[in-house]
């Protein structure tokens, strides 16, 4: 069975500080892939990224970055420079490669405080 | 491009009524996936489809029920509704390689 945890249920963090989201996940699966995905206030989700596994190369989009570590387990993401926009619930998910049916973390809560 | 559209965004129902969720999707994706929300928690998969004519059962299908007769609808039934089924319902869609598309989200209460 695949597990996602992300012990960090709520953060808080001035604005411009950086902050990290944990992943961390469990699968028997060799492939497979990782996803982040944000939830505002408005309640949609917005995709991320994507990350599959065999490829532990770290990726960098503007303020955000992602760490992926198979040797623990981990997926962790990165907002530098926080900004008040920043503020929703992030997800972090995990797939069977192939047919990609997404199992969930319970979310982290994140407030950026102006 | 409209994307993934669910409708109604809110319903109240009655314990024992029924109701269809709606999606559609408007990109010609292959998987369509219907998830729930519960407060506080991630999404869990109810139903998922890889095609038209196909569906199977995600990890909480009891009480609800699907079908997949085109490409673009993926309909989501409640019958004989429950307290426990109050939630957020997500629909989403996905073509190979890339990630999901999700809907708005229909926010059901059931009193």
């Amino acid at each position: 069975a695949q597990k996602v945890t992300q012990a960090q249920t709520e953060i808080s963090v001035v604005e411009k500080e950086d902050v990290t989201l944990d992943c961390v996940y469990e699968t028997r699966d060799t492939t497979y892939y990782l996803f982040w995905y944000k939830q505002p206030p408005s309640g949609e989700l917005v995709f991320l990224i994507r990350r599959n596994s065999f490829d532990e190369q770290n990726e960098i989009s503007g303020r955000y970055s992602w760490n992926f570590q198979k040797s623990t387990s981990s997926f962790n993401f990165t907002i530098t420079a926080s900004q008040v926009v920043d503020s929703a619930v992030y997800f972090c998910a995990l797939s069977r490669f192939g047919n990609e049916k997404l199992t969930f973390g319970t979310g982290t809560r994140l407030t950026i405080i102006p | 491009n409209a994307g993934v559209t669910q409708t109604p965004k809110f319903r109240i129902l009655k314990i024992g009524q029924s109701m269809t969720l709606q999606c559609t999707q408007d990109m010609n994706h292959n998987y369509m996936y219907w998830y729930r929300q519960d407060p506080g928690m991630g999404l869990k998969l109810i139903y998922y489809s890889v095609g038209a004519g196909i569906t199977d059962k995600g990890e909480v299908p009891n009480g609800y029920n699907v079908s997949r007769s085109t490409t673009e609808d993926f309909p989501l039934r409640l019958e004989l509704a429950a307290p426990s089924q109050t939630s957020v319902y997500f629909c989403a869609s996905r073509v190979e390689i890339y990630g999901y598309t999700f809907g708005s989200g229909t926010r059901l209460t059931v009193v």
